[in-house]
């Protein structure tokens, strides 16, 4: 099946920097989201992307489909934005009844006051 | 933003006793999933309904799990006699035809004693 690698597995950041995390996939994709696991264990869902650029807030995500890599950047980090990022990406067709996010084993992000 | 649904938020069961998640997915969604995250790993990918079946499961949804979708809004994850390395979290998403990503619920943390 495909593989999701994410790095670095770790991030400790002081609140206020800037940080790139990167997701690698060994296919092609039809659907790539990134999700936020917050202190409660719920993911959140930051971006649909399969490919292009988005934004949204101080997050934005680029997914550059030919070369299998996809960056969420967080810009002025704050406490609330620690947690565990998840890559998760679906090499089908989205009406394939075989169509399943496989998930990386995500990011760990600590931001410091 | 539609939701999709998970009860109970936590549960805690005896080991060999049976339990049933519940999950209401977004009403007009057609594709339907189970997911599990025991602590502290990467999410893994169960089971995918669609269209009153299971399209496919996984190696760890054995004889002991089962999924239903006895009614228009409830989807079902029931364990028939539940082991001590049941304890996860398991997450029920739902995915539309026009595949604008998966919506995640909340997850229903279960506890085996």
């Amino acid at each position: 099946g495909i593989q999701v690698e994410q790095s670095p597995p770790d991030l400790i950041l002081q609140e206020g920097a800037n940080s790139t995390l990167r997701c690698n996939f060994s296919d092609s994709v039809n659907n790539l989201q990134w999700f936020h696991q917050n202190p409660w264990g719920q993911l959140i869902n930051l971006f649909y992307i399969p490919s292009g650029t988005k934004q949204n807030g101080r997050l934005s995500a680029t997914t550059v489909a030919t070369e299998r890599y996809s960056l969420l950047y967080i810009s002025s980090s704050q406490t609330t934005d620690s947690g565990v990022y998840f890559c998760a990406v679906d090499p089908f067709p989205y009406t394939g009844a075989n169509s399943k996010l496989t998930f990386g084993k995500g990011i760990t992000l600590s931001v410091r006051p | 933003e539609p939701e999709v649904t998970q009860t109970p938020s936590h549960q805690v069961t005896q080991m060999g006793q049976e339990v049933i998640l519940r999950c209401v997915p977004i009403s007009n969604h057609l594709y339907f999933y189970w997911y599990r995250q025991i602590l502290g790993q990467k999410v893994e990918f169960l089971v995918s309904f669609y269209n009153n079946e299971i399209s496919e499961k996984s190696e760890i949804f054995d004889d002991q799990f089962s999924v239903e979708r006895p009614d228009g809004s409830n989807f079902t994850l029931k364990i028939r006699s539940t082991k001590l390395e049941d304890s996860a979290m398991y997450f029920c998403a739902s995915r539309d035809r026009a595949g604008y990503g998966y919506t995640f619920g909340s997850g229903t943390r279960l506890t085996v004693v």
